[in-house]
């Protein structure tokens, strides 16, 4: 079946660090890849998506590239900020306009 | 624009007693339309989906329903809440990009 297995938290980092939350999927076929954002009290929103291999979605400084070879979608961003503090969710979607399989989340917290 | 409400924000509910969230879409017509629940510490669990009016799927056995009388609404309900049933829960539709979300409901069961 499909599956997102990203990196438990909590991450905590100092402003201006370098972010790496690794995800990693099983499926059949091409699905698309995406990753939500959790700000603390409210719903998800989509942070950013790739749809085939080698695509890189980015948003907000944000980075993942969608990996086929190691089936991996690593989300980066070169230096974060106290408000990107959040709880970051991977998912997949197997097939267009069907429910997606989410990660467990992984919170990171950033202190000035 | 296509939005999505949710309500109530948050609910404090005594074991035993019934349960209804309420999910509305606006500015879409016959969309998918999902509940997710998120327990503490946990990652996200999706409880019902439906493609259309009066057709809902359950993708776990639990305590709760779920019903679709009208074409934009997407009823969670429950008879009688137990502790377990605490949580995050979610409303979502399909929109063209992914899904997209509610705010949610923060329901204590106590």
């Amino acid at each position: 079946g499909n599956s997102v297995t990203q990196m438990e938290g909590p991450v905590t980092l100092s402003e201006e660090a370098f972010l790496t939350i690794n995800c990693t999927y099983t499926a059949t076929g091409y699905p698309s890849l995406f990753w939500y954002v959790q700000y603390p009290g409210e719903g998800l929103q989509l942070l950013l998506k790739a749809t085939k291999a080698d695509d890189k979605g980015s948003n907000k400084g944000f980075e993942a590239t969608y990996r086929k070879e190691t089936t991996s979608f690593h989300l980066e961003k070169g230096s974060v900020q106290v408000s990107d503090s959040a709880v970051y969710f991977c998912a997949l979607s197997p097939n267009s306009g069907y429910a997606l399989n989410f990660g467990k989340g992984t919170s990171l917290l950033v202190t000035p | 624009s296509q939005t999505i409400h949710q309500w109530p924000a948050t609910l404090v509910q005594p074991v035993g007693s019934p349960l209804s969230l309420e999910c509305t879409v606006e500015g879409t017509s016959n969309p998918n339309l999902y509940w997710y629940r998120q327990a503490a510490g946990r990652g996200l669990q999706l409880l019902f989906y439906s493609v259309g009016i009066g057709q809902i799927s359950s993708e776990v056995p639990q305590n709760l329903s779920a019903s679709r009388p009208q074409d934009r609404q997407f009823i969670l309900s429950s008879k009688k809440l137990l502790l377990s049933d605490s949580g995050f829960y979610l409303c979502a539709w399909s929109s063209p990009l992914s899904l997209a979300f509610g705010q949610g409901t923060r329901l204590t069961v106590v």
